[in-house]
């Protein structure tokens, strides 16, 4: 079974400057997730969808980030415009709908560094 | 609001057990993860346990879950080199719409 696919695996940016990344769940997964993993901390979620609608966004900085799901598969996750404190590694899981526990299936990530 | 704290760091010999140990706040978790995070890779489903379960045994993995504390705990028998990695304790309520995470427990294994 193919596993969660996220890219591109690093990023340099300048603040100010806006980036893109892209996710593609583990088929018939429902349930998507954005992370925001800080350097010596454990992720936080950003943005969570089922299919193709947001289930809870409530962490997501929405002045500056964004991220959709069109056809409730591949998702992407943008940043407009960068800050420094964005440097992070932003993980995509992925959930299938009729688990009864929450058991999450993490793509590698991409490391972004804002410079 | 939800908590979860781990200490930071446990180092151990490789042969000997590993037990790395959690605490959280929300007291409707339901099911409780310890993920493991190999370097440069996401993170992977170790095993959880459900809230209303005192124990769960799975190969070399032990927890334990003292639900009055809420305390959670993951011994790995037998530690090898292989077992070096960042461990992250986790908790969800029902439903599961939530996964809140610790800042993991780093495990370094002395050969």
């Amino acid at each position: 079974e193919a596993g969660v696919a996220q890219s591109p695996r690093y990023k340099i940016i300048e603040k100010r400057q806006s980036v893109a990344f892209w996710c593609n769940p583990i088929s018939g997964h429902a349930t998507l997730y954005w992370y925001q993993q800080i350097l010596g901390q454990g992720p936080k979620l950003l943005i969570q969808f089922q299919n193709n609608g947001v289930v809870d966004d409530s962490q997501l900085p929405k002045d500056r980030f964004s991220a959709e799901r069109l056809k409730g598969v591949d998702s992407t996750l943008k940043i407009q415009p960068a800050k420094l404190e964005d440097s992070a590694v932003y993980l995509c899981a992925s959930s299938p709908q009729t688990a009864p526990t929450t058991k999450l299936f993490f793509g590698s990530g991409t490391q972004l560094s804002v410079l | 609001g939800e908590d979860v704290e781990q200490s930071l760091f446990l180092s151990v010999r490789e042969g000997d057990s590993s037990v790395i140990n959690c605490t959280y706040t929300d007291s409707s978790s339901t099911y409780l993860y310890w993920y493991k995070q190999e370097p440069g890779a996401g993170l992977q489903l170790l095993t959880y346990i459900f809230s209303n379960m005192d124990m769960k045994q799975d190969q070399r993995l032990t927890v334990l879950l003292n639900k009055k504390d809420k305390h959670l705990s993951l011994r790995i028998a037998d530690t090898q080199t292989g077992d070096s990695a960042i461990y992250f304790c986790a908790e969800s309520n029902t439903g599961g719409f939530k996964t809140i995470f610790g800042a993991g427990t780093r495990l370094f294994v002395k050969a």
